[in-house]
């Protein structure tokens, strides 16, 4: 067990760019969960995979926002046209499927994102 | 799921318990008490979980109460790498139910040497 893996650990863009994440969950959990977290706050909801199927978003994840989880390994968060409000640590966590038992949520550490 | 209540802040001297207060009055039957911390510029790490009766792990206790309206976190012997911002979550578990979980703004713990 390596643990939730996130890439890169910080990014800076300016304004307008488009900017992608990595996520790689612990091997062989099938849910993949996106966060976003800003200054003072805890973590909020964006979006939920269950292997490669995206089955839940949030009003948080505008238009701009993308995730994909192409093979049910991997993920990736993508934001286009940032805008600085986007600013924010952008947090990965993962579990596996069996309902059988109670599986808490493995985070990663995170992408900070800083638009300028 | 059921809301939190939490201090915004706690002190506590190294070496001693840290107990953690949260209240969840509206909690249903169904609801576990969860919780989980965050060690700056780290992700959230979780800690314990409980239904009804207390708790115990490597890492700290957990008590809730008879009626479930509220918990307390112990760490029997908090150090200076406890100190984190504290997260308790209540969420109903459904077997093979995913984990959309709502973490409000928590309890920043302050380990004084």
């Amino acid at each position: 067990d390596t643990g939730v893996s996130q890439d890169p650990r910080h990014k800076i863009t300016k304004r307008g760019q488009n900017v992608t994440f990595r996520c790689d969950p612990i091997s062989e959990h099938n849910r993949l969960y996106w966060y976003r977290q800003t200054l003072g706050q805890g973590p909020e909801f964006l979006t939920y995979f269950q292997n490669e199927a995206q089955l839940e978003k949030s009003r948080l994840l505008s238009d701009r926002f993308s995730a994909e989880r192409p093979k049910g390994s991997f993920s990736t968060l993508e934001i286009q046209r940032t805008e600085q409000g986007d600013s924010a640590m952008y947090l990965c966590a993962s579990t596996p499927l069996d309902g059988a038992r109670i599986w808490p949520l493995h985070f990663g550490n995170g992408t900070r994102l800083t638009v300028t | 799921d059921a809301k939190t209540t939490q201090p915004p802040s706690m002190d506590c001297a190294e070496g001693r318990a840290a107990n953690l207060p949260c209240n969840h009055s509206t909690i249903s039957g169904n609801e576990y008490v969860y919780w989980y911390r965050q060690i700056h510029s780290q992700g959230p790490q979780y800690i314990i979980h409980g239904l009804k009766n207390n708790e115990t792990n490597e890492m700290a206790s957990l008590i809730i109460t008879e009626d479930r309206k509220s918990s307390t976190l112990i760490l029997p012997h908090a150090t200076l790498r406890d100190t984190a911002v504290y997260y308790c979550i209540v969420r109903v578990e459904f077997g093979g139910g995913y984990q959309k979980v709502t973490f409000g703004t928590g309890t920043k713990l302050q380990v004084i040497p």
